[in-house]
């Protein structure tokens, strides 16, 4: 069926450190990819989304492609803040199976000054 | 105000015990869903509806039983607690749309549950 692999955290990274959380996918058809992200004490909001191959998703400095080759979707930001401290989670939205999310574990990132 | 709302936020409860979870949304949208969040496990499906008239079982439905009082709002109910339902409980919401484009969820902020 289908699902979503993401890198397992804890991860620490000092300010303005380069990030990588790797996501990966199985899904039959053609998904939907998305991040999400849990700051302590919230809901989930959406950071970014790709609807097709090779799309690029982006917001906050946050960016993700979509691999359909590699059937992948890493997230990454080129210089991370403090602020950006949270656990992020990758997920999929399947194109058939009625439409549901699948949500990967979730990866925390602590970001120290 | 906060589009997706959840009540009670906490709540503390003995096994055996019936408890609703309820969730409001002020988006209009279509669809709603509950999940549950345990460390290390990501979120679980238990159900969803795309409508007023269409339930849909998850992942994990059984123990768990949903009503769809109206579009905006969608309940959840734990028939007899036991304690490995303790968990983060999360409603979402989101509106289909056609075209190629796809729907995005909206959470609400979560219902800390725990059964003793």
């Amino acid at each position: 069926g289908d699902s979503v692999t993401q890198m397992e955290g804890p991860v620490t990274l000092s300010e303005e450190a380069f990030l990588t959380i790797n996501c990966t996918y199985t899904a039959t058809g053609y998904p939907s990819l998305f991040w999400y992200v849990q700051y302590p004490g919230e809901g989930l909001q959406l950071l970014l989304k790709a609807t097709k191959a090779d799309d690029k998703g982006s917001n906050k400095g946050f960016e993700a492609t979509y691999r359909k080759e590699t059937t992948s979707f890493h997230l990454e930001k080129g210089s991370v803040q403090v602020s950006d401290s949270a656990v992020y989670f990758c997920a999929l939205r399947a194109s058939n199976t009625g439409n549901q999310f699948y949500f990967g574990t979730g990866t925390s990132l602590t970001v120290i000054p | 105000d906060a589009d997706v709302t959840q009540t009670p936020r906490n709540r503390i409860t003995k096994t055996g015990k019936r408890i609703m979870l309820e969730c409001s949304q002020t988006k209009g949208h279509d669809r709603m869903y509950w999940y549950r969040q345990d460390p290390g496990l990501g979120l679980q499906l238990i159900y969803y509806s795309f409508d007023v008239k269409d339930i849909n079982k998850g992942e994990i439905s059984d123990g768990y039983s949903v009503s769809r009082q109206a579009q905006a709002k969608f309940s959840l109910s734990l028939e007899s607690a036991i304690p490995n339902q303790t968990a983060l409980y999360f409603c979402a919401t989101s509106e289909y749309t056609s075209g190629g484009s796809t729907d995005t969820q909206y959470f609400g902020p979560g219902t800390r549950l725990t059964v003793l």
